[in-house]
């Protein structure tokens, strides 16, 4: 079956702690994305990438980092200097990138940082 | 960047009623994405839909790209329904998302 997962569902940290977040996806998409949710909010863009070994900062990029060495990863790492990192964070993927693919999404990683 | 709006924020529906979503953006696009958000979290692709109407089942979505706002219609609501309701509009190579509306369908 082709899709998006990531790993884990559930994530707890204590404060002060990089964590890593896994996405993997196999429907052979050049374009992979990831989006943080708060309660009760839409989506927002944290970084894109639309090939590999290139990614471009999105709306939210401040405390995080990303990686794109593979066609089919996407990690996500939540560094100490993000300041209100608990969230559920939510990876996407298209085949190409632009206006005219539509995006897939994982089922999301909910993080807890205490 | 684009601008995108969803009306209402919430709405309670007993089972079997019809309900209108609305999405409004800030400029033209060439495509606008509906997803429904269940419980656990997942977003599920509903429509993608340039202009014009598409079906599926008892949803239906039209979108008028020149008027910019797009409307997700749900017949025969159940249960299953409940959820949040997204669109999104694509603005270079990022989707911006609206604030959802929420719905909730009683038995």
């Amino acid at each position: 079956d082709g899709g998006i997962t990531q790993s884990p569902k559930y994530l707890f940290r204590k404060e002060g702690q990089n964590v890593t977040l896994s996405c993997e996806q196999n429907l052979n998409h050049d374009a992979m994305y990831w989006y943080r949710q708060d309660p009760g909010q839409g989506l927002r863009l944290i970084y894109y990438s639309q090939i590999v070994n290139d990614f471009q900062k999105g709306d939210i990029a401040e405390g995080y980092s990303v990686s794109r060495e593979k066609k089919e990863s996407f990690p996500l790492t939540v560094t100490s200097a993000q300041k209100n990192p608990t969230a559920f964070y939510l990876c996407a993927s298209s085949a190409g990138s632009g206006p005219a693919y539509e995006q897939y999404f994982g089922p999301g990683t909910r993080l807890t940082v205490t | 960047g684009i601008q995108v709006e969803q009306s209402p924020p919430d709405l309670i529906l007993q089972e079997g009623a019809n309900s209108t979503l609305r999405c409004n953006f800030s400029d033209s696009v060439n495509n606008l994405q509906w997803f429904h958000q269940n419980p656990w979290g997942q977003l599920i692709n509903l429509f993608y839909i340039p202009s014009g109407t598409k079906q599926n089942g008892r949803l239906s979505a039209t979108t008028v790209a020149t008027e910019r706002y797009s409307l997700l219609y749900i017949s025969s609501s159940q249960t299953t329904d409940s959820g949040v309701y997204f669109c999104a509009a694509p603005s270079g190579s990022r989707l911006t998302f609206g604030e959802g509306t929420q719905l909730t369908v009683n038995p």
